[in-house]
């Protein structure tokens, strides 16, 4: 059974510090990693990708990937209030078959 | 911009009552996705196609079922509605391979059965 963990939460960071948000998954074949953030009550939007070892940033975000060690992260440099909200990770094969999403860990950022 | 429309955004049926949600994408894509989101459980997959007429089943596709006729539509159906398919469902597209470009979500489809 592939499996993509995540601590659910809730991380409280104070306003402009980095929240720091893990995933782990068990399918060491999987090839591309997303993640998602989702507000309360409105449905999940893609933030960032990310397939290859190594860091990849976008603006306030940076997303790591460590293949060996089966561990994907996301950064939130300078958070804000606006960035409370729940994180999914999701992980997938190449090929045609569906995310495997984690359950999400739910981001409190307090001004 | 990219769309994927459901069609309800709050619906509430009776036990037993067939249900349909309607999940229509306008990017012409060829994969569509049915998942529900339940508070401690994450998104399970129910229903996906990779083509008009074909369907594959999930993670948890006892009581439902799907229909694609039409490539930008993929509708749910509830064959008889039960108070434990309470819940958020979530309807999804992507371009090529979801390995390729993740999905893009519908706004969803918060159902009560009472």
């Amino acid at each position: 059974q592939k499996e993509v963990e995540q601590n659910s939460g809730p991380l409280s960071v104070p306003e402009g510090a980095i929240a720091s948000l893990n995933c782990t998954y068990s399918d060491r074949v999987s090839q591309s990693f997303f993640w998602y953030r989702q507000y309360s009550g409105k449905s999940p939007e893609l933030i960032m990708s990310i397939y290859s070892n190594g860091d990849k940033e976008d603006g306030r975000f940076t997303a790591q990937l460590n293949k060996a060690s089966q561990y994907v992260s996301l950064l939130i440099r300078d958070s804000q209030p606006s960035d409370s909200a729940t994180y999914l990770c999701a992980a997938s094969n190449s090929g045609n078959t569906p995310l495997v999403f984690g359950k999400g860990t739910r981001l409190s950022v307090i001004a | 911009d990219v769309k994927v429309t459901q069609s309800s955004r709050y619906l509430v049926k009776r036990t037993g009552e067939k249900v349909f949600l309607e999940c229509v994408q306008d990017m012409d894509h060829e994969n569509m996705f049915w998942y529900r989101q339940d508070p401690g459980l994450g998104l399970r997959l129910i229903y996906f196609s990779y083509d008009v007429k074909m369907k594959e089943k999930g993670d948890i596709p006892e009581g439902y079922s799907v229909s694609r006729e039409k490539k930008e539509r993929f509708s749910l159906i509830l064959e008889s509605a039960s108070t434990n398919q309470t819940s958020m469902y979530l309807c999804a597209s992507s371009r090529g391979s979801p390995s390729d470009y993740g999905y893009t979500f519908g706004s969803g489809t918060r159902l009560t059965v009472v």
